[in-house]
């Protein structure tokens, strides 16, 4: 079956524009995670969706940021009002449920905001 | 609060010499922690769990709690093992914390 899959691949904008980012899981994954990692950074966690509870929202930078997701299926990250420093790779993970089953990425989006 | 430490960004080993990436941790409570690897042009993938006590690929890491550590080993490096490397804790119930990095590169 397929990964976890995101689009676009790369995407550039303008300082200001709204982006939106997708993700598609893995069918039948609960849990589904947005991370970001820029450049010689870390990944750091953004958000976290598991079924139809209340989102962990705790990673968020700023309320520039928002994620949806409908049930069990796909998400999207939007980014408004964009910024140089949200330049990034965000990257999308899945698991069958919370707790320690492994987290299944996707390949990323590369963000650039010039 | 939560934090993975890798201190080395690179690390550059010859091929069939023992291979060593350190993790340092700071957690509170009981940690969980990994190894994920992200080979050339691949995804970010887990390479093993601190609480299954496995050997993948010939890695293993073991989970010292007085030294807050999680280095992760391998007896005899191959070119294949080429790669970025990082550390994740698992902090609360839901996300993971992850450090930044270690690149290695193996040198045939």
């Amino acid at each position: 079956g397929a990964g976890v899959s995101q689009s676009p691949s790369n995407k550039v904008t303008e300082k200001g524009k709204d982006v939106e980012l997708r993700c598609d899981p893995i069918s039948g994954h609960t849990a589904l995670y947005w991370y970001r990692q820029r450049l010689g950074q870390g990944l750091e966690f953004l958000i976290y969706f598991q079924g139809n509870s209340a989102p962990d929202k705790s990673g968020l930078p700023s309320d520039r940021f928002s994620a949806e997701r409908t049930g069990e299926s796909v998400s999207t990250l939007t980014i408004q009002r964009t910024q140089q420093e949200d330049s990034a790779v965000y990257l999308c993970a899945s698991s069958v449920r919370q707790g320690r089953n492994e987290q299944f990425f996707g390949p990323g989006t590369r963000l650039t905001v010039l | 609060a939560q934090r993975v430490t890798q201190p080395e960004k690179l690390l550059s080993v010859f091929k069939g010499a023992p291979v060593e990436l350190k993790c340092n941790y700071s957690y509170s409570g009981s940690p969980e922690l990994f190894w994920y690897v992200q080979y050339s042009r691949q995804r970010l993938q887990l390479l093993l769990r601190h609480i299954s006590r496995e050997s993948i690929k010939g890695f293993t890491a073991d989970l010292n709690k007085g030294e807050t550590s999680f280095h992760l080993k391998k007896p005899f490096a191959q070119e294949e093992d080429s790669a970025m490397y990082y550390c994740a804790l698992k902090s609360g119930a839901n996300n993971l914390f992850f450090g930044t990095g270690t690149r290695l590169t193996v040198i045939p």
